[in-house]
């Protein structure tokens, strides 16, 4: 049963506009959620994470948003740009550091 | 945070054989994680490695399969053995950023096929 869901596997934004990804999750008990990036041939990298105390985070060009009674979040960049191309993932960290990933969303910001 | 440097980056084995793949992290961590990313799929951890002692898989993955060695804090192997077709994936390792972080490095991948 996927825990950690991203549904729309690909998005397809203007640069300079503002791109939207989003994930949901089923258990009300996560603490804390995370987003990666990741380029082809590259490992994930850490992005940003919020807190489950929390409804937003910001980090530059980078927010996440959290809705605890919808168990959604979303990760917003404003003004996209063509470097951010890249496939996201939002993950939850679990007891013991294993961490759940959401299938991911392939972003292209067309130039 | 941690840099995590792993090899091969990528390799094209025949079915029936082993590969190892290394990971080596430039500073000590107890903890050290392998995933897998099958072809169009998500990540999914397949163990976590411990120093001086075995490693614990999860559900779905056996060491048989997929031994791991952890023979000190800076380094573990994943060995996938017997490869068929379906093992052609990423392979990652990861530790933590940092204590008390949430967040987690990665390796950069071993990509895997099997012919």
């Amino acid at each position: 049963d996927q825990q950690v869901k991203q549904n729309s596997p690909s998005l397809s934004v203007q640069e300079g506009r503002i791109s939207i990804l989003n994930c949901d999750y089923t258990n009300s008990m996560f603490d804390y959620f995370l987003w990666y990036k990741k380029y082809p041939a590259e490992g994930p990298t850490f992005l940003i994470s919020i807190s489950s105390i929390k409804d937003k985070n910001e980090d530059g060009r980078f927010t996440v948003f959290l809705n605890k009674s919808a168990k959604h979040l979303s990760l917003h960049i404003v003004p996209s740009q063509p470097g951010d191309s890249a496939v996201y993932f939002c993950a939850v960290p679990t007891q013991g550091g294993k961490l759940i990933f959401g299938q991911g969303t392939e972003l292209s910001v067309k130039p | 945070s941690a840099v995590i440097s792993q090899k091969p980056s990528r390799d094209i084995c025949q079915r029936g054989t082993s590969l190892t793949i290394q990971c080596q992290v430039d500073s000590q961590v107890t903890m050290m994680f392998w995933y897998r990313q099958q072809p169009g799929q998500s990540l999914t951890l397949i163990a976590t490695a411990n120093q001086g002692s075995e490693a614990t898989y999860e559900s779905g993955f056996v060491i048989d399969k997929f031994p791991i060695s952890r023979p000190n804090l800076t380094f573990s192997t994943l060995t996938v053995s017997n490869m068929s077709p379906e093992d052609s994936s990423i392979y990652l390792c990861s530790v933590a950023r940092d204590r008390g972080s949430y967040g987690y490095t990665f390796g950069s991948g071993t990509r895997l096929t099997v012919v």
